[in-house]
């Protein structure tokens, strides 16, 4: 089925540093979105993007985050500066429209693990 | 407030036999929007039956489907005739609201499930 691709599968850096992680949507999705997994814990929604804009953020969503697809190219999401608690899996979604389950599904990429030291 | 409970935390069972695995949810919305997803050994987040609230009928998939209990607020996955790579963990997750107006999702700390031959 399609895939939605996340690269790196997992990123070290050192705390205040800037990281962008990167998402490869399904080629025809017009949503995105990013979740974040902290080890344990339940997963919880960051942002969903369409348009250019943000759609929706949670509070999770730290005045750090960005998130932008310059020409549709890579659907990224940037942290600057990174703080210990940034440490988490990061997994990017898209679907064609917001209304996803059936055959609009929502996709998820494999997430990428982000290490703070 | 919305939230996803999965109590247990880990299941094994025998290949060819039938698994239940629990969900409940607490919502305000009289609409919303139900979900399991899997997640493969490799990270990958695959969906795989979604319930919505108004439908009274059970959703099917293949050998996927839900026992949803709306008095309980509850949305219990069934599995039957399973098999070895039906070992993953399986999320369970809750949209509320009308299309357009809530894209993310709630989700609950998942079960494990192994099974073996």
């Amino acid at each position: 089925g399609p895939k939605v691709l996340q690269i790196p599968s997992h990123q070290i850096i050192d705390m205040g540093q800037m990281v962008t992680l990167n998402c490869d949507p399904v080629s025809n999705h017009l949503y995105f979105y990013w979740y974040k997994q902290i080890l344990g814990q339940q997963m919880e929604f960051l942002v969903n993007f369409y348009n250019g804009k943000v759609m929706e953020k949670s509070k999770l969503f730290k005045d750090q985050f960005s998130v932008e697809r310059p020409d549709g190219s890579y659907f990224t999401l940037k942290i600057q500066p990174t703080a210990l608690e940034d440490s988490a899996v990061y997994f990017c979604a898209s679907s064609t429209s917001r209304d996803w389950g059936g055959e609009n599904t929502l996709y998820f990429g494999a997430g990428t693990r982000l290490s703070v030291l | 407030a919305q939230k996803v409970t999965q109590t247990q935390t880990s299941i094994s069972v025998v290949e060819k036999t039938t698994v239940t695995m629990d969900c409940v949810y607490e919502t305000r919305d009289s609409s919303y929007f139900l979900f399991w997803y899997k997640q493969t050994a490799s990270g990958e987040i695959v969906f795989l039956i979604r319930q919505d609230s108004y439908k009274k009928e059970n959703a099917t998939v293949g050998h996927y489907s839900l026992n949803f209990q709306k008095p309980k607020s509850s949305i219990g996955l069934i599995i039957t005739a399973t098999q070895i790579e039906d070992s993953a963990v399986y999320f369970c997750a809750m949209r509320e609201g009308n299309v357009g107006d809530n894209s993310k999702l709630i989700w609950g700390l998942g079960t494990s499930l192994v099974v073996n031959p």
